[in-house]
């Protein structure tokens, strides 16, 4: 069975400054998608970046941006520049069509501060 | 942009009454989720729907149920409700052909 980890329950930044959210994930498979998504105060779940298993290029969507290493089976997530709003719990997910039917399986979340 | 739309956004009910949730897709999305999350919890996988057929089943209970309709929208049906069903329910959707989820805002299960 795929699991997902993140080892950081609780982070804190100086706005304007760069933080890096950790994520290792379990799996055989060599085709999954892995994701970032965000939970603000609302709980709201907001997707953040996507990264398929295939693509040996790190995706970026502006200030965020990801370390995939797929041989580690690592997925982390840096978030620079960072701004009061990026304050969240960030869950890692990850998702294999074949053998988990679409469904994400999440890790246990990442607070993270942003300080003014 | 179209989202998921839940309803409703919040429900209280009492022990051993009968809850149902209701979620509508993003237009043209096949594929609908629905996911549980307990306080402090990450999101836990229910059951899901394609093209309203069951796709796949987690870790839901015998008392609950769901189905998806010929308009796409999904009802999750929870009946003798219990103290620890109390959870912010989620439904999500997507393309099967795209694989990424966008997620409504939620419905906030309250049982007393």
């Amino acid at each position: 069975a795929q699991t997902v980890t993140q080892s950081q329950p609780e982070m804190s930044v100086q706005e304007a400054e760069t933080v890096t959210l950790s994520c290792t994930y379990d799996t055989s498979e060599n085709n999954y998608y892995l994701f970032w998504y965000k939970q603000p105060p609302s709980r709201q779940m907001i997707l953040v970046i996507r990264q398929e298993a295939y693509k040996q290029q790190n995706a970026t969507e502006n200030r965020f941006s990801v370390n995939f290493q797929k041989a580690a089976k690592s997925f982390s997530l840096k978030i620079s520049d960072s701004q009061l709003g990026d304050t969240a719990m960030y869950f890692c997910a990850f998702m294999n069509p074949r053998t988990s039917g679409g469904k994400l399986i999440f890790g246990q979340g990442t607070e993270l501060s942003v300080k003014p | 942009a179209a989202g998921v739309i839940q309803s409703p956004r919040h429900l209280i009910k009492e022990k051993r009454e009968t809850a149902t949730l209701k979620c509508y897709p993003i237009p043209r999305h096949d594929t609908v989720y629905w996911y549980q999350q307990g306080p402090g919890q990450d999101p836990q996988f229910l059951i899901s729907f394609y093209e309203k057929m069951q796709s796949d089943k987690g870790s839901i209970p015998d008392r609950f149920s769901a189905q998806q309709f010929s308009d796409y929208h999904s009802e999750l049906n929870m009946s003798s409700l219990e103290l620890g069903d109390s959870a912010l329910y989620f439904c999500a959707s997507s393309l099967v052909s795209q694989e990424t989820q966008y997620f409504g805002p939620g419905t906030r299960l309250l049982v007393l």
